[in-house]
């Protein structure tokens, strides 16, 4: 089985905080998602990789960045948290086109 | 630009009866569709997907879909619900020849009475 791990579940940092948000995927997959998910919006993509050192912008990019420096892992940093990126972020990852396979995502509150 | 509707925020059912949840979409070229489910506090698990061929898809739990080109639709069923189904449900869309993300629609949260 395909698995995804985020490695925080739940985080609180404070407002001005740096914010690393680690993902691994273990099927030697080339992308890698990173989404933000919100009640009632869905799930929004911010920056998506399709292999190593290359990224994209997604939706959602603004106040946010990524790293993969490795094919396994995808980070994404928030330079200085604010208080509208509380949310659950989701990493997920893909071979190809094909299915995209989720972690257990990460909730992050800003205070 | 591709784009997802799912035109139901809840869906209430009995135990034992049929469910729907359903999903349109808009891609410019050929579609691919999945569906996915998530349990509170939990990621999202794939349930199923259309990529080509038969129109009527099965997938996990006793999940199926039905792909309807003329309608744009991808409605996920099943014969009989489970309390245990009770769940947010994604339906996604990816253009065959666009980039390799998904969109998702906004999620349906399916509650299954006992």
């Amino acid at each position: 089985d395909v698995k995804v791990t985020q490695s925080s579940r739940y985080l609180v940092k404070r407002t001005g905080e740096k914010v690393f948000l680690e993902c691994v995927q273990d099927m030697d997959h080339e992308n890698m998602f990173w989404y933000r998910q919100d009640p009632g919006l869905g799930l929004r993509l911010i920056y998506f990789s399709y292999d190593v050192k290359m990224k994209e912008k997604g939706d959602i990019p603004e106040g946010y960045s990524v790293s993969r420096e490795k094919k396994e892992r995808f980070s994404l940093i928030l330079e200085s948290a604010s208080t509208n990126q509380t949310s659950m972020y989701l990493c997920a990852s893909s071979l190809g086109s094909n299915t995209i396979y989720f972690g257990e995502g990460s909730w992050l509150t800003v205070v | 630009a591709q784009s997802v509707a799912q035109p139901e925020d809840q869906v209430n059912v009995a135990e034992g009866n049929p469910l729907t949840v359903k999903c349109t979409y808009s891609v410019s070229g050929n579609p691919y569709l999945f569906w996915y489910v998530q349990y509170p506090n939990r990621g999202l698990q794939f349930l199923l997907k259309y990529i080509t061929g038969d129109n009527l898809v099965k997938g996990s739990y006793g999940f199926e879909a039905e792909f309807n080109k003329s309608q744009t639709s991808f409605h996920l069923k099943k014969p009989s619900a489970l309390v245990s189904d009770s769940a947010l449900y994604f339906c996604a869309v990816r253009d065959w020849g666009s980039a390799r993300q998904l969109t998702f629609g906004s999620g349906t949260q399916l509650t299954v009475l006992p």
